[in-house]
């Protein structure tokens, strides 16, 4: 069974500019998480998608959007891109949000993105 | 403010031997409690979990243990392996976002265990 799919691995962007990256679920999977690692913060959860809604959003700028189409695959955005938003970008799937409830995510190996 | 902390950046540990990594956190408002383990390169993985009203969980070597009263978590490996080198995340389950793929994360521990 293929696991969590984001795209692409690595990307070097310039300031000011946007980036799209893409993730594909577990197959059944409909539950759709995004998550930003940067060094010493730990994961910090930016939104979730369950059967193409958000259901959830964590304390980002209005930069950093994302949607979920009908397949469950899912994007995430960030336009005008800064310095700071060089981080690892983690992209999570379960079948139901939140894993029923338990908190048990299925991880992709992320995007890691450098904002020059 | 950080909800859950892992005060503790690295731990090291010999080959065997048991490895205790600890996680505290500030509100009580947390159904789950969660261990991922993530290698270099690699996203986090699914370790274990412990719900609120338990105290205790255990799955072979990995046992976790919940103190309510004093808000801390542990994970306990034993015996430790040299394959259990990774990052260890701890994170918590809002109960305000429950049924959400939210997790609150502490800022994760390195655990290096020596042949």
């Amino acid at each position: 069974k293929a696991g969590v799919t984001q795209t692409p691995r690595y990307l070097i962007k310039t300031r000011g500019q946007q980036v799209t990256l893409s993730c594909s679920p577990i197959s059944g999977h409909r539950s759709v998480s995004w998550y930003q690692q940067t060094p010493g913060q730990g994961l910090q959860f930016l939104f979730e998608y369950f059967s193409e809604t958000q259901r959830n959003k964590g304390n980002f700028p209005g930069r950093f959007s994302g949607r979920q189409f009908s397949n469950s695959r899912s994007e995430m955005n960030v336009s005008t891109l800064e310095l700071g938003d060089s981080a690892l970008y983690l992209c999570a799937s379960s079948l139901a949000p939140g894993g029923y409830g338990t908190g048990e995510l299925f991880f992709g190996e992320g995007s890691r993105l450098t904002v020059l | 403010d950080q909800q859950v902390k892992q005060n503790s950046p690295s731990l090291s540990v010999q080959e065997g031997r048991i490895s205790i990594l600890n996680c505290d956190y500030t509100n009580s408002m947390f159904d789950y409690f969660l261990w991922y383990k993530k290698y270099p390169a690699e996203g986090p993985t699914f370790l274990i979990s412990i719900s609120s009203i338990k105290d205790k969980n255990e799955d072979g070597r990995f046992t976790v243990f919940l103190n309510k009263s004093a808000k801390h978590l542990s994970l306990h490996i034993v015996p430790s392996q040299p394959g259990d080198s990774a990052v260890y995340f701890c994170a918590a389950s809002p109960r305000t976002s429950s049924n959400t793929g939210k997790l609150i994360f502490g800022q994760g521990t390195t655990l290096q265990v020596k042949p």
